[in-house]
């Protein structure tokens, strides 16, 4: 079963526009982490976010954390076509698998 | 410097059939994790493979199973092969030093008919 749920499941924006994203998630957490796949590929890393951390940026990427409501937002701003793909949040507690959300697919109209 | 590469990208097996999935690892990881990601949803942690054994496992029957070589490398075998097992199935290297970002394969995709 899925950990969190992110928000919108889908999302479509014009180039040069903000996209936000939203990811809820149910346990605590040691950190949470966002991930990009192109159709049918690999995920590469985004970024990564410690449960002691409240928000980090990494070029047009902007990532917050709000533990007592269990939840983050990623932040891409001046977004590109090439941004087109699904963002997945994943969790990791106590053990070492992460935990996945059901992704939000990002379009982006040139 | 060759991330993670996967074989087979595609296969094709009838219901009931077997299966091995292989997986090697970005240079300098030791740890090797399988997911399996059904269409339209996020990737499921099936396990987690260090030191040649598995070290944690998610919710997936005995069908399932693994192995880690000395060389890091490891396999995923599933055994009598259902309809839902077609998926595409995600192998991630890091660092047992590191607790932090997966670095993944492009995946396999399997086609159960």
């Amino acid at each position: 079963s899925q950990q969190g749920e992110e928000d919108p499941q889908a999302l479509s924006i014009q180039e040069g526009e903000n996209a936000t994203m939203n990811c809820s998630y149910k346990t605590s957490i040691n950190n949470l982490q966002w991930y990009r796949q192109n159709s049918g590929r690999g995920l590469v890393h985004l970024i990564l976010i410690r449960s002691n951390e409240r928000e980090k940026h990494s070029g047009r990427l902007r990532v917050t954390l709000d533990t007592s409501k269990k939840s983050s937002s990623l932040l891409i701003t001046a977004s590109r076509a090439a941004d087109t793909a699904s963002y997945f949040c994943a969790t990791s507690g106590g053990g070492r698998a992460l935990t996945f959300g059901s992704g939000t697919r990002l379009q982006v109209q040139p | 410097d060759a991330g993670v590469t996967q074989s087979p990208t595609h296969l094709i097996k009838t219901r009931g059939q077997q299966v091995t999935l292989r997986c090697s690892p970005k240079s300098g990881h030791d740890t090797v994790s399988w997911y399996q990601q059904a269409l339209g949803q996020g990737p499921q942690f099936i396990f987690q493979y260090y030191e040649e054994e598995e070290r944690q496992r998610g919710n997936f029957p005995d069908r399932f199973s693994g192995h880690q070589f000395p060389n890091y490398s490891s396999e995923l075998n599933v055994n009598a092969l259902l309809l839902g097992d077609s998926a595409l199935y995600l192998c991630a290297s890091s660092s047992d030093r590191v607790t932090g970002e997966l670095f993944f394969g492009e995946g396999s995709r399997l086609t159960v008919l």
